[in-house]
């Protein structure tokens, strides 16, 4: 079984410019969830799709992250404009639907490097 | 609001000596912990979960409500035991289900010779 895919693997960028991430979750997993580590922090919460629909996007930082999953399967996590702070690694994890606290199954993550 | 406290940045220790990985957390509501592990050049991978108290790879934890801790221990190390280790709090979505992890700030474990 393929596991939680990301693309790509590394972006570097000038400051102002645009970068789209992508994320193939687990085929069959309804719950896609993208999260950030940005240097010397914790791995944070960004926002959680069930299907294509947004459930929780607390933790977004501000209205130059857009997210996005259409047809309930890849999602894209777009920066537009990028900032240096927006540096870090960002992680995509999934898993199945149901009402028990389930395993995520994550990404190996992109690295954005924001000059 | 929730918090997971890891004290530790970097936690060193000779191979057969034992291992205490510290985890604090913060949360009104009833606790679901894990812990995940990120081995060098791999994805986290969930290591254990405190609801199914199970041991994997030697490593146990046991949830402790009243200290609000949720250390992860293993009585010897093992070389491949090296990695960076985080422990998460799990917070239910009430919209549509599922649930977002807050995450410590990681211990990293270097076994040594």
């Amino acid at each position: 079984e393929a596991g939680v895919t990301q693309f790509p693997s590394h972006s570097v960028i000038e400051k102002g410019q645009t970068v789209t991430l992508r994320c193939d979750p687990i085929s069959g997993h309804d719950n896609l969830y993208w999260y950030r580590r940005v240097m010397g922090k914790e791995i944070k919460f960004l926002l959680h799709f069930v299907k294509e629909s947004k459930q929780d996007e607390s933790g977004m930082p501000n209205n130059r992250f857009l997210a996005e999953r259409t047809g309930g399967t890849y999602s894209t996590l777009k920066v537009q404009p990028a900032e240096l702070e927006d540096s870090g690694v960002y992680f995509c994890a999934s898993s199945p639907l149901g009402g028990m606290v389930y395993e995520q199954y994550f990404g190996p993550g992109t690295r954005l490097t924001v000059t | 609001a929730q918090r997971v406290t890891q004290p530790e940045k970097l936690l060193s220790v000779f191979k057969g000596a034992p291992v205490e990985l510290k985890c604090n957390y913060s949360y009104s509501g009833s606790p679901e912990l894990f812990w995940y592990v990120q081995y060098s050049r791999q994805r986290l991978q969930l290591l254990l979960r405190h609801i199914s108290r199970e041991s994997i790879k030697g490593f146990t934890a046991d949830l402790n409500k009243g200290e609000t801790s949720f250390h992860l221990k293993k009585p010897f190390a093992q070389e491949e035991d090296s990695a960076m280790y985080y422990c998460a709090l799990s917070i239910p979505i009430l919209t549509g289900g599922g649930n977002k992890l807050t995450f410590g700030t990681g211990t990293q474990l270097k076994v040594e010779l």
